[in-house]
């Protein structure tokens, strides 16, 4: 069975600082791989995704970067942390084909920057 | 314009009733995809229930049920006898088939508190 992977699952960083967020994927090969981000009370907004290794697309400019190094590792970077980083981040997945295609969500990282 | 738009920030339920949660969409697209995920405290994100634009019954899973009203672009939650455990976030989402791999739009939620 598929399982998906999101570490660390609470980060507490200083303004200024870098970021690295991680995701793995495991029990499946090419799948496609997103990003959101959901602040306090609010909905998910998609940062990125990537469709295969080395591609990614990102849905708004933000002071974040992806990577996926590897099929199946996808990783949220930063070089300097912003106060408005804050939130909590979930890594997804899905097959990649259409029909009923549902995303399968990680554990979520709670990212605070003070 | 906000694609998937859900009006209930909030909602308090008496255990064992059947709940409703709306949630309307808007999309030029003829093929799309609806989705309700559960979001408990935890921050997990569940998948609930799915509708094909082109499903001609309205999708049940459970005690989860979706009506599908596709002149009206609704696709209101219902949750049957609800339980304690009920007590989350959810979220409607839409994948649009023009949208390519660029995954889900999600609605802000509603927030489902169920009493005793």
């Amino acid at each position: 069975s598929q399982t998906i992977h999101q570490w660390p699952a609470t980060l507490v960083q200083p303004v200024g600082s870098p970021l690295s967020l991680e995701c793995t994927v495991e029990g499946t090969s090419n799948p496609n791989l997103y990003w959101y981000r959901q602040a306090a009370g609010r909905g998910l907004q998609l940062l990125f995704y990537s469709v295969g290794i080395g591609q990614i697309s990102s849905e708004v400019p933000q002071n974040l970067s992806a990577s996926r190094p590897q099929d199946r590792q996808f990783i949220l970077s930063s070089k300097k942390l912003l106060l408005s980083d804050s939130g909590f981040y979930l890594c997804a997945w899905s097959t990649g084909q259409f029909d009923g295609e549902k995303l399968f969500f990680g554990s979520g990282t709670q990212l605070s920057v003070l | 314009a906000q694609k998937i738009t859900q009006t209930q920030p909030g909602m308090f339920v008496q255990e064992k009733e059947a709940v409703t949660l709306d949630c309307t969409y808007d999309t030029s697209d003829p093929s799309y995809g609806l989705f309700w995920y559960k979001q408990p405290s935890s921050g997990e994100m569940i998948f609930l229930i799915y509708q094909g634009s082109y499903d001609q019954q309205n999708a049940t899973e459970g005690r989860y049920s979706l009506n599908f009203q596709k002149a009206r672009k609704s696709a209101n939650l219902v949750i049957s006898a609800s339980q304690l455990g009920d007590s989350a976030m959810y979220f409607c989402a839409m994948r649009e088939r023009g949208g390519g791999a660029d995954g889900l739009t999600f609605g802000k939620g509603t927030h489902l508190i169920i009493q005793p």
